[in-house]
């Protein structure tokens, strides 16, 4: 059974430009959740997805929004891309609504300019 | 924020000792667990305790939860080199509408 996969692994940008990450949770998973982890701030809640709608939003600016997909599968979106939202983001999904014993990807390394 | 705090921070022994990390939270909970990342991966799903459970065990793994004190250990017996990692407890609150909040982790550091 495949784990979960992110896309891509790194990703340099510029500072003003946006970036979208991908995220396809473990088949049969309806929950996907994404962190942003920071050496400073640790593994930050950004929101949380369940059957396409979203069930939880962290308190992040606007500029962070996601979706979800019918298979399930996720993507995220940074606008207007600050050097502070250089991180590690990782998604993870899980059976159950509420990221019970969630599953994690390996993560993608964002770098900001 | 985070609602999970991770004692120590950085934790070194050799290998076949026991490590034990502690946790402390802060709101009423409906369950907490435990993770291990390896450096700038993923993380991986240790166990999972239920606020009305007081002991768990996993292969080399215990915890314990205490919910009166607010707070859990993880303790890896017989440690090797491989579980050098960082560890995170994560509280699933009653009151935080179910998203799953991380503390800032320990760093074990296990040497052959």
């Amino acid at each position: 059974k495949a784990g979960v996969t992110q896309t891509p692994r790194y990703l340099i940008k510029t500072r003003g430009q946006q970036v979208t990450l991908s995220c396809s949770p473990i088949s049969g998973h309806r929950s996907v959740s994404w962190y942003q982890q920071t050496p400073g701030q640790g593994l930050q809640f950004l929101f949380e997805y369940f059957s396409e709608t979203q069930r939880n939003k962290g308190n992040f600016p606007g500029r962070f929004s996601g979706r979800q997909f019918s298979n399930s599968r996720s993507e995220m979106n940074v606008s207007t891309l600050e050097l502070g939202d250089s991180a590690l983001y990782l998604c993870a999904s899980s059976k159950k609504a509420g990221t019970y014993e969630a599953f994690f990807g390996q993560g993608t390394r964002l770098t900001v300019v | 924020s985070q609602q999970g705090e991770e004692d120590p921070q950085a934790l070194s022994i050799q290998e076949g000792e026991n490590a034990t990390m502690n946790c402390s939270y802060k709101t009423s909970i409906n369950n907490l667990q435990w993770y291990r990342q390896n450096s700038g991966r993923g993380l991986v799903h240790l166990i999972l305790i239920r606020s009305n459970e007081r002991e768990k065990h996993s292969g080399r793994l215990r915890v314990t939860l205490d919910t009166s004190k607010k707070s859990s250990s993880l303790l890896i017996t017989a440690s090797r080199a491989a579980d050098t990692a960082s560890y995170f407890c994560a509280t699933l609150g009653q009151d935080n509408n179910n998203d799953m909040r991380f503390g800032a982790g320990t760093r074990l550091t296990v040497k052959p």
